[in-house]
């Protein structure tokens, strides 16, 4: 398995830009999470969906984020506009439930520097 | 509202057991306790998780008290490559995780 896919590595956009940000999930999954790290809040959760349907998004900073996923295999985390404090290492994580505790798969991150 | 407490930093010589404690003292009865680990610029990778009795698997060991107050994580004999920060997590089955500021290990050589 491939694990999770993210998409790209590395983004550098202006201030104003739109930004998308893509995730394959590992085939099987039915959890799909996005995280956002930084330095000085450390690793929160954005948001989070089970069978391609929002469960918890109570970590969506504002509405300028916003997050989809069209199908199990596929996800997008949206900034629009953006704003330098927008930069951060974003990650898309993964899991499967079978009735009992389950690991989440975190994929590579993408990099974001908003200027 | 923390539902962990770690120390902020450790290290330990290579080759040598890495003895990470965690304090969860207001575990409730169907909280797991879990354990991640972030090697600089990558994402999180699970390690281990627990219920109420040890477990063990080809990379540690998760040892919890009776009580479930406390566990520490066991990397019998440490590498370079276990230098990271690691999480102690507790949560319900289905539960989202929330990752506080973790312990940062050092392996020396």
């Amino acid at each position: 398995d491939a694990g999770v896919i993210q998409s790209p590595r590395h983004e550098v956009t202006e201030m104003g830009q739109e930004v998308t940000l893509r995730c394959k999930p590992i085939s099987g999954h039915d959890y799909l999470f996005w995280y956002r790290q930084t330095m000085m809040r450390g690793l929160e959760l954005l948001i989070y969906f089970n069978n391609n349907v929002p469960i918890d998004d109570s970590g969506m900073p504002e509405d300028r984020f916003s997050a989809k996923m069209p199908n199990a295999s596929f996800s997008t985390l949206k900034i629009q506009p953006s704003e330098p404090r927008d930069s951060a290492v974003y990650f898309c994580a993964s899991s499967r439930t079978s009735g009992g505790p389950y690991e989440q798969y975190f994929g590579p991150g993408t990099r974001l520097t908003v200027t | 509202d923390a539902k962990t407490t770690q120390p902020t930093s450790m290290d330990c010589a290579e080759g040598r057991a890495a003895n990470l404690p965690c304090n969860h003292s207001t575990i409730s009865g169907n909280e797991y306790v879990y354990w991640y680990r972030q090697i600089h610029s990558q994402g999180p990778q699970y390690i281990i998780h627990g219920l109420k009795n040890n477990e063990t698997n080809e990379m540690a060991s998760l040892i919890i008290t009776e009580d479930r107050k406390s566990s520490t994580l066991i990397l019998p004999h440490a590498t370079l490559r276990d230098t990271a920060v690691y999480y102690c997590i507790v949560g319900s089955s289905g539960d989202k995780l929330t990752f506080g500021t973790g312990t940062r290990l050092a392996v020396r050589p």
